[in-house]
């Protein structure tokens, strides 16, 4: 079965450090990847997509991730992280032939010190 | 633009009950998937509803099951409720296929399911 790992459950960093979460998935087909969002008491936001094409993407408030098929990875990045990043952010893919369901790993919490 | 939004907020329910949670998709959507989140884990997809039918199911048993209405919004049904069923669940909606944005979902704030 398809399965998405992100081995980073919990990061820590203070302002302005740079961020880079990791997300593999193991599957040789076709993907569509995903980072999703969730902030304190607030419901899952799309951060940012990749389907075709260049394989950097940027997303919402400063975020990119990078696509690397030989690695089977999908890894986010900000250069500068604020306070406000602190949230829960998952990795999702969807593999070609499931009807578009997403696949999902366990999340990394990332806090944010002020 | 409307998103989606699901109903109740909060459920208690004790073991052996039957619960029914609902969700109204984006306006544009027709689409309309379920998932589980458990807790300290990422969601776990259920079944998606395309047309008034089930297009793709999950690893889950059959007393979860779902329903969508002619305006795409859906159901999900749980009977025979244990312990494990605890969860936030989650509906997310899409467009149709074929549709530049057909392949990204978007979510709703969950049903926050607590089973006794």
């Amino acid at each position: 079965a398809q399965s998405v790992s992100q081995h980073n459950h919990h990061v820590i960093l203070s302002e302005a450090a740079s961020l880079e979460l990791g997300c593999n998935y193991s599957y040789g087909g076709t993907v569509n990847l995903f980072w999703y969002v969730q902030y304190p008491g607030q419901h899952l936001q799309l951060l940012l997509k990749y389907f075709s094409g260049d394989p950097l993407v940027k997303g919402i408030k400063g975020f990119e991730a990078e696509f690397i098929k030989s690695k089977f990875s999908f890894n986010l990045r900000k250069p500068s992280v604020q306070w406000s990043d602190t949230a829960e952010y998952f990795c999702a893919v969807s593999f070609s032939g499931s009807a578009r369901q997403l696949t999902f790993g366990s999340g990394t919490q990332l806090t944010v010190l002020p | 633009e409307t998103g989606v939004t699901q109903s109740p907020t909060h459920l208690i329910k004790t073991r052996g009950q039957q619960v029914t949670l609902r969700c109204s998709s984006q306006s544009g959507h027709n689409t309309v998937s379920w998932y589980q989140q458990a807790l300290g884990q990422g969601p776990q997809f259920i079944f998606q509803y395309y047309r008034e039918e089930e297009n793709g199911r999950g690893n889950f048993p059959p007393r979860f099951s779902g329903l969508q209405f002619p305006n795409y919004s859906s159901e999900l049904n749980v009977n025979a409720l244990e312990l494990d069923d605890s969860a936030l669940y989650l509906c997310a909606s899409s467009q149709p296929p074929g549709t530049g944005d057909a392949d990204t979902q978007y979510f709703g704030p969950g049903t926050r399911l607590t089973v006794l």
